[in-house]
């Protein structure tokens, strides 16, 4: 039972540079969120998505994107990586978005943009 | 302006000590969530309390979510090593709304 599955674990990226970070769930979970975890920042939304072909901003969007092609995946793109970027990123997925049942995350991409 | 305010942010205990954090907020929450996350990993869930005044107990751990739906604390009698890691707390403000987070606490069991 995989859960939430991100890729890569990590990854340093130089000024300027592109990538995306893939998160894969099994658990046909309709909502899918990306976060960052920065030293003393606690977790921040970044986007998040209510079901397949649909995506949100959260609280600190600018600088990235996402696509929620299929059901199971979603992306988070950076277009030109910064060093403000340099963090941990956490996707999630819940059943509900006001779920009681909690979110399950994944075990993070620790991104270094240098 | 942190929505969702966790103290101590850091805690560091004896083994077999009793221990409380808090989570509080100006902001009246439809659910709070407990979780635990250890290095490397992300986040677990502990507990949900949507009831104001509610107690969830979940072995050593006692949840608490306030009446006026407030606010939180976790209560962890005996603790032990195995409870080492950062303690985080999150609440849904209203239905439509994906969880916000606290900074957290960061706890220390030392043998």
């Amino acid at each position: 039972n995989a859960g939430v599955t991100q890729t890569p674990k990590f990854r340093v990226l130089k000024t300027g540079q592109s990538m995306t970070l893939l998160c894969a769930q099994d658990m046909n979970h309709e909502y899918m969120y990306w976060y960052r975890q920065d030293p003393g920042m606690g977790l921040r939304l970044i986007h998040y998505s209510v079901g397949e072909g649909t995506t949100a901003k959260g609280e600190v969007p600018d600088g990235y994107n996402v696509s929620r092609l299929k059901k199971q995946n979603f992306l988070l793109g950076l277009e030109s990586a910064a060093p403000s970027q340099t963090s941990v990123y956490f996707c999630a997925s819940s059943r509900r978005k006001e779920s009681n049942y909690g979110y399950t995350f994944g075990s993070g991409t620790r991104l270094t943009v240098v | 302006t942190q929505l969702l305010e966790q103290s101590p942010q850091f805690l560091s205990i004896q083994e077999g000590e009793n221990l409380t954090v808090y989570c509080n907020s100006s902001s009246v929450f439809s659910s709070l969530q407990w979780y635990r996350q250890e290095p490397g990993e992300g986040p677990v869930l502990l507990v949900t309390v949507v009831t104001g005044g509610e107690v969830k107990k979940l072995k050593r751990l006692t949840f608490q979510f306030g009446d006026a739906r407030k606010d939180s604390s976790l209560h962890i009698t005996a603790a032990q090593p195995g409870d080492t890691g950062l303690y985080l707390c999150a609440g849904v403000r209203s239905g439509n709304t994906p969880l916000v987070f606290g900074k957290g606490t960061r706890l220390s069991v030392i043998a």
